[in-house]
């Protein structure tokens, strides 16, 4: 069981929106604005698509938007492309000094 | 360009220890930290610690304590990370990814090596 919560799968039609969201405490997403999203393809390193909450580091497309209330983040995908199908994660900063993740949503664009 | 590139993949008995390294690229090796993250099949991510390739000085999360050891190379800009004691629930894919290091600290990763399979089976 992973510390923070995540759908395990959600799907959408090209063009559409979609929102993942990524549950956790007080003690980590509640209190911190240090949530990430990632985005992973099988055998294939991660990619680094939204940081410090809402943040889109340079060449991230800006379909990929972050959002956070109370204790759950949220990562909206607009305009659905083919290609969007993936693993998105969400990682949150965490009392004590650790990080901790989501369980992993996967994307299915019909 | 930021590449990290870890080594291949390891099977282990149950009770052996394995030694993963993560060779860096593209930067300056002191200047960001490394951190270590496993994903265990069909499981989510879990960190596994962090170290400061200038200093030295690691923090490891709570699982893990006394059975992971984090070390670096400087002459080579490796990272090691060894895991002993192992048990089949170690079997995952483990990976080492960069914190890009600020004035402050950000707590997110923007480069991860591709991943290293460890599989511990009798």
């Amino acid at each position: 069981q992973s510390a923070l919560t995540q759908p395990a799968s959600v799907s959408g039609s090209p063009g559409q929106s979609i929102t993942i969201s990524c549950t956790g405490t007080h003690s980590d997403v509640g209190t911190y604005d240090l949530v990430s999203w990632y985005q992973h393809f099988p055998d294939k390193a991660p990619k680094l698509l939204i940081y410090a909450v809402t943040e889109r580091p340079s060449g991230v497309s800006h379909r990929f938007t972050g959002s956070k209330s109370a204790i759950t983040a949220s990562l909206t995908i607009s305009g659905l492309q083919v290609e969007d199908e993936a693993d998105y994660f969400c990682c949150s900063y965490a009392s004590g000094g650790s990080l901790v993740f989501g369980g992993g949503t996967t994307l299915t664009v019909l | 360009q930021v590449q990290l590139v870890q080594s291949g993949a390891e099977v282990k008995k149950p009770g052996a220890s394995v030694k993963v390294s993560c060779k860096t690229s593209g930067y300056t090796f002191t200047n960001d930290y490394i951190h270590w993250v496993r994903q265990a099949p069909g499981q989510g991510r879990e960190w596994l610690g962090i170290i400061n390739p200038d200093s030295g000085i690691t923090r490891y999360g709570q699982k893990f304590q006394g059975r992971v050891t984090m070390t670096r190379d400087t002459s080579t800009t490796t990272v090691y990370m060894e895991l002993t004691s192992l048990r089949s629930e170690d079997t995952a894919v483990y990976y080492c990814a960069r914190e890009p290091i600020t004035s402050v600290r950000v707590y997110y990763y923007d480069t991860w090596g591709q991943g290293t399979l460890v599989t511990v089976s009798s």
